[in-house]
């Protein structure tokens, strides 16, 4: 099947810093490409979608302003966590939706820890 | 809002126990549906899809999963689960044909005793 990379798996970083976490297709190009936060023992939870060369949509109560996504290009979607706080603390994952599919599926990454301290 | 249901939070079974672990989704018109596997520390799997035609989806690894519309559910069933499929199990939901996000359950962690 088709695989989405996350890079980095994890981070630890300081209150007030910004991190950056990269998703990626690796063999196939992703027109639309989701970010979710995982909660312990929660399900996903969709904070925003995005389609190569547009802005992202985010869902309700997903501060855009926070959350930056930037999907440059088909194979590379990117989620900058700005002036992070111990609240964003959770495991965050990407999606990538094949468009070649004429059965269109979601593959997942294996997602990114981050731990604000 | 669509809304979808799990409704065992953790399952326990021995080694050769059928199982079956429903969901329940809370829309009316054209759905997609979908059953995702986390193995620990591994990121989602699809198992299997459900879009059109025959209700009785064959998945990875023996699974299948029945699509009754009139009881908007789309139940897992494996016959006889092995101590590696021990995970946690998420129901989805596509509205809106293919455009529509996914919609998951809670998740059902499934522990399978050797």
């Amino acid at each position: 099947g088709a695989v989405v990379s996350q890079h980095p798996s994890w981070v630890i970083c300081k209150s007030g810093t910004s991190v950056k976490i990269e998703c990626r297709s690796l063999d196939f190009q992703a027109t639309t490409m989701f970010w979710y936060r995982q909660f312990p023992k929660q399900s996903l939870m969709l904070m925003a979608t995005s389609n190569e060369g547009s802005k992202a949509t985010y869902e309700q109560g997903v501060e855009k302003d926070k959350f930056l996504i930037n999907h440059a290009s088909l194979t590379l979607s990117t989620l900058t966590v700005t002036s992070a706080h111990p609240e964003d603390s959770s495991f965050y994952i990407c999606s990538a939706r094949d468009g070649a599919e004429t059965k269109e599926t979601q593959y997942f990454g294996p997602g990114t820890r981050l731990l604000v301290l | 809002a669509q809304s979808v249901s799990q409704h065992n939070h953790h399952v326990i079974l021995s080694e050769a126990a059928s199982l079956e672990l429903g969901c329940n989704y809370s829309y009316g018109g054209t759905v997609n549906l979908f059953w995702y596997v986390q193995y620990p520390g591994q990121h989602l799997q699809l198992l299997l899809k459900y879009f059109s035609g025959d209700p009785l989806v064959k998945g990875i690894k023996g699974f299948e999963a029945e699509f009754i519309k009139s009881k908007f559910s789309f139940n897992l069933r494996k016959p006889s689960v092995q101590w590696s499929d021990t995970a946690e199990y998420f129901c989805a939901v596509r509205d809106g044909g293919s455009q529509g996000n996914l919609i998951f359950g809670k998740g059902t962690k499934l522990s399978v005793k050797p």
